[in-house]
């Protein structure tokens, strides 16, 4: 079955440090694959996404991600965490090219100290 | 703003009674999307429709929930006779094109709590 899992519901970070928030997906056919972050009380904003271009994109607020093939993964990463990027963060898979509908993991909460 | 829109917000609802959110996406935005998030999880997907027509529901749109996109503008989701498993965030997104990799621009959601 098509699936997304993200490993670690909870990463804390400290300002400054990396961030790295994994994200795997299961499916023989490499999917689209998103990043979207919620603020809470907000909807779900796009981080990034990957489209079969290049494996490394680059997203907003210094955030990126590479796409592996070979590992079904497309972890996210920032060299450098701020305080405003504490959120909760979902990967998302779209399987198909008629609906484009998502199938997300069940998220991670990064909490960033000071 | 042109974004996504939800109304209303926030819905406190007895078990049993009915309720119905509406949606409205971003203008011209031919896909809409309805999605359920509870607590701590993802979102799930419920329903999808290219323009006025609903082309896809999951299996979690019990016979309970409707969902209508008349005229290929806002969208609407009902509940009829509420259960408290019901209580969850409905998100409501819209996307435009007909790809896969189109971005869906999320609402704020509906947060709906059944007593």
């Amino acid at each position: 079955a098509q699936s997304v899992t993200q490993l670690g519901s909870h990463v804390s970070v400290s300002e400054g440090a990396l961030v790295l928030l994994r994200c795997n997906y299961s499916s023989s056919v490499p999917p689209y694959l998103f990043w979207y972050v919620q603020y809470p009380n907000q909807g779900l904003q796009l981080l990034l996404k990957y489209t079969s271009a290049a494996t490394l994109v680059k997203g907003i607020n210094g955030f990126e991600a590479e796409f592996k093939k070979s590992e079904t993964s497309f972890h996210l990463t920032k060299p450098s965490a701020h305080m405003s990027d504490a959120a909760e963060y979902f990967c998302a898979v779209s399987f198909s090219s008629n609906t484009g509908k998502l199938i997300f993991g069940q998220g991670t909460t990064l909490q960033v100290k000071p | 703003d042109t974004g996504v829109s939800q109304n209303p917000r926030h819905k406190i609802t007895k078990r049993g009674q009915n309720v119905t959110f509406r949606c409205d996406p971003i203008s011209e935005h031919n896909r809409l999307y309805w999605y359920r998030q509870t607590l701590g999880q993802g979102p799930e997907f419920l329903t999808y429709f290219q323009n006025e027509a609903q082309l896809e529901k999951s299996r979690l749109l019990s016979d309970r929930f409707s969902a209508e996109r008349p005229k290929g503008s806002f969208s609407t989701l009902e509940i009829q006779r509420t259960e408290q498993g019901d209580s969850a965030m409905y998100l409501c997104a819209s996307s435009p094109g007909t790809s896969g990799d189109n971005e869906q621009f999320f609402g704020p959601g509906t947060r709906l709590t059944v007593l």
